[in-house]
C-alpha cells in the first residue's frame, strides 16, 4: 500500500530536549516536505527537500532540521525545542512532475 | 504574494442539505488547486484538484469543485450532506518555487453536520 509513515504519532516533551520525527515513504517520490498546523493558520511548509541531499527552507525553518539521506526518509529534528513548537506536524511526498502531495498521519508535539 | 482565502472559518449544516465552502486564491500564474479534507485525529485527504481543462471537476465522496479565473475562486460543493462530512476542510494552491512543488493552504473550514 502507497503511503507516508511518521513516528511517533503523538509526543510530549520538555523544553530543551531534542527530539526527532521521522517520516518514510514508499512511493519513490522525490519530493518530500514538513508542514506544521496550527489553529487558524492552516499549514505551514517548514522545510522540503527535492532529492537525497538537497533540502531547503520553508516559511517557518527556524528552531528546526532536516536531513535527506535516503530517498525514502526525511527525519524532522528539534535541536532544542520550545513552547511555541507546540502543534501538529505533517510529512508529504510527491512526484516532480504534479502538485499532488501525498501526507502522513501526522505527529502531535507538545512542548512543555 | 500567493494566498489562500476560506472566508468562513465555521460551517454548520443539517444532514441532506446542500453544501459550498468558499475558497478564494492569488496567484500570478496558471493555478494548481486542491481541496483536502481532514477528519478528526487523521491526516489529510485529497478529495479533488484543477490542473487545467474543464473547469467543474469532480472528486471522491460526491464533492465538486468549480474553478473560476474570472473570480480567483474554486469553490467546493456537495449536493446532499452525510454526517460523515463533518472534518475541516483545506484549500489549497500549488506554486513552483526553485522547481519544487509547494502548497499554499488557506486556514480551513470546520464543517458540522446536524442530524
Amino acid at each position: 500500500e502507497a503511503q507516508v509513515t511518521q513516528n511517533p504519532r503523538y509526543l510530549i516533551t520538555v523544553t530543551g530536549k531534542k527530539l526527532t520525527v521521522t517520516c518514510s515513504q514508499n512511493m519513490n517520490h522525490e519530493y518530500m516536505s514538513w508542514y506544521r498546523q496550527d489553529p487558524g493558520l492552516g499549514l505551514r511548509q517548514i522545510y522540503y527537500s527535492m532529492n537525497v541531499e538537497v533540502t531547503d527552507k520553508g516559511d517557518v525553518p527556524e528552531g528546526y532540521k532536516v536531513s535527506r539521506k535516503e530517498k525514502r526518509n526525511f527525519p524532522l529534528i528539534l535541536e532544542s525545542p520550545s513552547p511555541n513548537q507546540t502543534s501538529l506536524y505533517f510529512c508529504a511526498s510527491s512526484k516532480p512532475a504534479t502538485d499532488t502531495q501525498y501526507f502522513g498521519p501526522g505527529t502531535r508535539l507538545t512542548v512543555l | 504574494a500567493q494566498s489562500v482565502t476560506q472566508p468562513d472559518i465555521h460551517i454548520t449544516v443539517s444532514e441532506g442539505a446542500s453544501l459550498e465552502l468558499r475558497c478564494n486564491y492569488s496567484y500570478g500564474a496558471t493555478p494548481y488547486l486542491f481541496w483536502y479534507v481532514q477528519s478528526p485525529g487523521q491526516g489529510l485527504q485529497l478529495l479533488l484538484k484543477y490542473f487545467s481543462g474543464d473547469t467543474l471537476v469532480q472528486g471522491i465522496k460526491g464533492f465538486e469543485a468549480e474553478f473560476k479565473r474570472s473570480q480567483s475562486s474554486f469553490n467546493l460543493r456537495k449536493p446532499s450532506v452525510h454526517w460523515s462530512d463533518a472534518a475541516e476542510y483545506f484549500c489549497a494552491v500549488g506554486a513552483r518555487a526553485g522547481g519544487y512543488n509547494k502548497l499554499i493552504f488557506g486556514a480551513g473550514t470546520r464543517l458540522a453536520v446536524h442530524p
